[in-house]
């Protein structure tokens, strides 16, 4: 099986950035997606292709890749980027998809 | 508005069986595929599969290979997720999402099915 690899929290104070990583084998070779999830909601796409900003995601969430591992930044974070992040991405031959076992960001 | 509604929360017994719905509408179903993820409570996504339901080719990862199936249905729109023998291991938050075409980012959710199996 394939895994990537995040941390289970990260907190950060508000106006500060907040960096959450995602690390796997096959990151090289495949795009990552980071997602924000808040409690009892579905998940929202925040970054696509590494870096890529959807439309109606604030300038404040990016994504950045260095070989085996992803950042995806928050700069300025609010009280209302409090919420579960994870990563999706695929093994080296694309077939096999999974996501990140997610990240709790708590702004204090 | 491009939208996918989902059917209601079900509680079930273990060894029964279950087909769960997801409905599009706001665009055309059979040109993006559709992918079910599940979240079991206070856990994190899995992703289980996704069809494309222009000619219903299904693909799923290993660990829900042969557990579950996924079908579409293109003259009503609507993606189903089923079990044949549930067990309380599958009792968790289901979604319905489409991926974005080109890419393998989910672009739009459905509200989410609760499945509880208990005896």
């Amino acid at each position: 099986s394939y895994e990537l690899t995040q941390p289970p929290s990260v907190s950060v104070s508000p106006g500060q950035t907040a960096t959450i990583t995602c690390s796997g084998d096959a990151l090289p070779k495949q795009f990552v997606y980071w997602y924000q999830q808040k409690p009892g909601q579905a998940p929202v796409v925040v970054v696509s292709k590494d870096t890529g900003r959807p439309s109606g995601i604030p300038e404040r969430f990016s994504g950045s890749s260095s070989g085996t591992t992803v950042t995806l930044t928050i700069s300025r974070v609010q009280a209302e980027d409090e919420a579960d992040y994870y990563c999706q991405s695929a093994d080296s031959s694309g077939t096999y998809k999974v996501f990140g076992g997610g990240t709790k960001l708590t702004v204090l | 508005e491009v939208q996918l509604v989902q059917s209601g929360a079900e509680v079930k017994k273990p060894g029964e069986s279950l087909k769960i719905s997801c409905e599009a509408s706001g665009y055309t179903f059979t040109n993006y595929w559709i992918g079910w993820v599940r979240q079991i409570p206070g856990k994190g996504l899995e992703w289980m599969g996704i069809i494309y339901p222009a000619d219903s080719d299904a693909r799923y990862t290993p660990p829900f290979q042969g557990q579950v199936t996924i079908s579409a249905d293109k003259s009503i729109t609507t993606a189903y997720l089923q079990w044949s023998s549930l067990r309380a291991s599958d009792t968790a938050m289901y979604y319905c999402a489409r991926q974005v075409f080109g890419s393998d980012a989910f672009d739009v959710w459905g509200q989410g099915t609760m499945v509880t199996v208990s005896s």
